[in-house]
């Protein structure tokens, strides 16, 4: 079945720094890939998607690119900021007419000033 | 705003005790779901539904019941609550190619079972 695997934080990165969230995704044919982000006492949120091989999402300084050939999507983004303290989640769905997400467990992000 | 909307936002109940979880969206969008999410297991799907009419089970579905009789509500129920319930609970809603515009999520309900 489909799955995906995230690195487990938290994780804790002053202001500034570089971020990188990994993601890994088991799957067959050919997924679209998301990441969403949940801010404190809030409903989760798009970030950013692809929808096919080598494919690029950006979205507020955050990017993605999807990588079939490693299966990964990793979520990255070169200066954090103390606002993008939030839990990321990495979900794939089963591609075009799916209807269903499945979500990696979610990776708290603090950033210190 | 538009989007989805559920209520209440935060319940508590006693063990044995019923309720029903409520979401609205506003979108005219066919598919609709009930999550629940727990600390270190992310989010997991109860039921789903495609259409006005229609219900599905999802991946965690004992204990909680679902109707779908207009296209924008999609009730959660929960028949005898147990304190494994506990937790809070999304309702998200997407249109049909999934792939494009992935899924609205609402605010959430915090459910407390003691």
């Amino acid at each position: 079945g489909n799955s995906v695997t995230q690195m487990e934080g938290p994780v804790t990165l002053s202001e500034e720094a570089f971020l990188t969230i990994n993601c890994t995704y088991t799957a067959t044919g050919y997924p679209s890939l998301f990441w969403y982000v949940q801010y404190p006492g809030e409903g989760l949120q798009l970030l950013l998607k692809a929808t096919k091989a080598d494919d690029k999402g950006s979205n507020k300084g955050f990017e993605a690119t999807y990588r079939k050939e490693t299966t990964s999507f990793h979520l990255e983004k070169g200066s954090v900021q103390v606002s993008d303290s939030a839990v990321y989640f990495c979900a794939l769905s089963r591609g075009a007419g799916s209807y269903q997400l499945t979500f990696g467990k979610g990776t708290k992000l603090s950033v210190i000033p | 705003n538009a989007g989805v909307t559920q209520t209440p936002k935060f319940r508590v109940l006693k063990t044995g005790q019923s309720m029903t979880l409520l979401c609205a969206q506003d979108m005219n969008h066919e598919y609709m779901y009930w999550y629940r999410q727990d600390p270190g297991m992310g989010l997991r799907l109860i039921h789903y539904s495609v259409g006005e009419g229609t219900t599905a089970k999802g991946e965690v579905p004992d204990g909680y019941n679902v109707s779908r009789l207009k296209k924008q509500n999609f009730l959660l129920g929960l028949e005898s609550a147990a304190p494994s319930q506990t937790s809070v609970y999304f309702c998200a809603s997407s249109y049909g190619r999934l792939g494009d515009y992935g899924y609205t999520f609402g605010s959430g309900t915090r459910l407390t079972v003691v």
